[in-house]
């Protein structure tokens, strides 16, 4: 089962507009990555926001999180072609195990 | 460094039959996971092995199954293969046990396996 629901499940913006996308989760966590992933392929790590951090900027990416209210979001500022993908939050609970959100699907048309 | 590899990245087997997948992790690396992803689950966690122990496992049938080696390379078998275990198998490597956090994964490309 998946710890996480993805919102929205897909979003399409053009080319230099800014991609925002959330993520809830159910239980107490350690820390939350999101990840990208190309057509099917193999996914890339993007960020990780521990519990006790509130914001983290990376590059274009900006990742909140609420742990109050179990959710988090990845901002995606001046979106390119290149974005296009499907983005997935994951959580970690213990060890090494991620659960999975659903993914959201982001098309940049250019 | 090299990333993580996977072998096969395709795999064709009709039902009943067994596959043995194979996943070299980041040099360096110790811990090894594997997640399935299909369209319908979404991605889910399989197990994850450090320095050779089993430390999680998923919730999936004991035809599912792994191990990994002293140079800490994996592999994973899934047994009297079914329809629905048609999917993308990934391998991801990371530094540390995550006992003090869960590490960053580096994902290899994955293994697509079709069960015709």
């Amino acid at each position: 089962s998946q710890q996480g629901e993805e919102d929205p499940q897909a979003l399409s913006i053009q080319e230099g507009e800014n991609a925002t996308m959330n993520c809830s989760y159910k239980t107490s966590i350690n820390n939350l990555q999101w990840y990208r992933q190309n057509s099917g392929r193999g996914l890339v790590h993007l960020i990780l926001i521990r519990s006790n951090e509130r914001e983290k900027h990376s590059g274009r990416l900006r990742v909140t999180l609420d742990t109050s209210k179990k959710s988090s979001s990845l901002l995606i500022t001046a979106s390119r072609a290149a974005d296009t993908a499907s983005y997935f939050c994951a959580t970690g609970v213990a060890g090494n195990k991620l659960t999975f959100g659903g993914g959201t699907r982001v098309l940049v048309k250019p | 460094k090299a990333g993580v590899t996977q072998t096969p990245r395709y795999l064709i087997k009709t039902r009943g039959q067994q596959v043995t997948l194979s996943c070299s992790p980041i040099s360096g690396h110790r811990s090894v996971s594997w997640y399935q992803q299909t369209p319908g689950q979404g991605l889910q966690f399989l197990f994850e092995y450090f320095s050779e122990t089993q430390r999680n496992k998923g919730n999936f049938p004991g035809r599912f199954s792994g191990r990994q080696f002293s140079n800490s390379r994996s592999e994973m078998n899934v047994s009297t293969l079914e329809l629905g275990d048609s999917a993308l198998y990934l391998c991801a490597s990371s530094l540390t046990s995550g006992a003090s956090g869960t590490d960053t994964q580096y994902f290899g490309p994955g293994t697509r396996l079709t069960v015709l």
